[in-house]
């Protein structure tokens, strides 16, 4: 079946404590991405991938980092979270960048205290 | 700016009736997609229809169609014969700067 598959789909965390979510696609998509979705904003893009060759900030990049060493993987580190990154992130993969629908990620529900 | 809005945060629709949601988008550029996407209770994000700016021919899937007029920047949804799986936040989102800019969200109850 193709999807994109994120990990975990639920994490409660500690302030300061490193996690990462990965995210894994099967479709040989070039272009993958990382969204929050907050209550009144809806989804905004943290970091954006256009091959293995080429990542880049989306609109909300700090306190993130992101790895695309192999096509299929993209997975999003949060080095030192904090409580302002309590949201639902997900990520997720196209193709190519534009024309073509975006498959999502089931999403991952992030809570730090 | 790159915005996309969305003017209703809420909607409800009785079931087997028709409901329009509305989107209008702020762009420069030319050429672009729009799409909307449902996100039922699971919180998965469904592609429900895409549209290609450079085409006049209204997009159609099934139960839902759009009413996409370019020069006025807006992209509604109308979903005909509602039913109660249709019940979703709905999220109109345009392309653009390698992203894709989503509205803030129509949350539709469709009530039996």
């Amino acid at each position: 079946e193709a999807q994109v598959t994120q990990n975990p789909r639920y994490l409660i965390t500690v302030t300061g404590k490193k996690l990462t979510v990965t995210c894994s696609q099967n479709m040989n998509h070039e272009y993958m991405s990382w969204y929050r979705q907050d209550p009144g904003l809806g989804l905004r893009q943290i970091y954006y991938s256009m091959n293995v060759e080429v990542t880049d900030k989306g609109d909300v990049p700090e306190g993130y980092k992101v790895s695309r060493k192999e096509k299929r993987n993209f997975p999003l580190i949060l080095e030192s979270p904090s409580p302002n990154q309590t949201s639902l992130y997900f990520c997720a993969s196209s193709l190519f960048w534009g024309n073509y629908g975006y498959t999502f990620g089931s999403g991952t529900r992030l809570t730090v205290v | 700016a790159q915005t996309v809005t969305q003017s209703q945060p809420e909607m409800s629709v009785q079931e087997a009736e028709t409901v329009t949601l509305s989107c209008t988008y702020d762009t420069s550029e030319s050429n672009y997609y729009l799409f909307w996407y449902k996100q039922p209770p699971s919180r998965q994000m469904i592609l429900v229809i895409r549209q290609e700016a450079y085409k006049q021919q209204n997009a159609t899937e099934n139960r839902f169609s759009v009413n996409f007029q370019k020069a006025a920047k807006s992209f509604s949804l109308k979903i005909s014969d509602s039913q109660l799986g249709d019940t979703a936040m709905y999220f109109c989102a345009r392309t653009g700067a390698n992203n894709l800019f989503f509205g803030t969200g129509t949350r539709l109850t469709v009530i039996p």
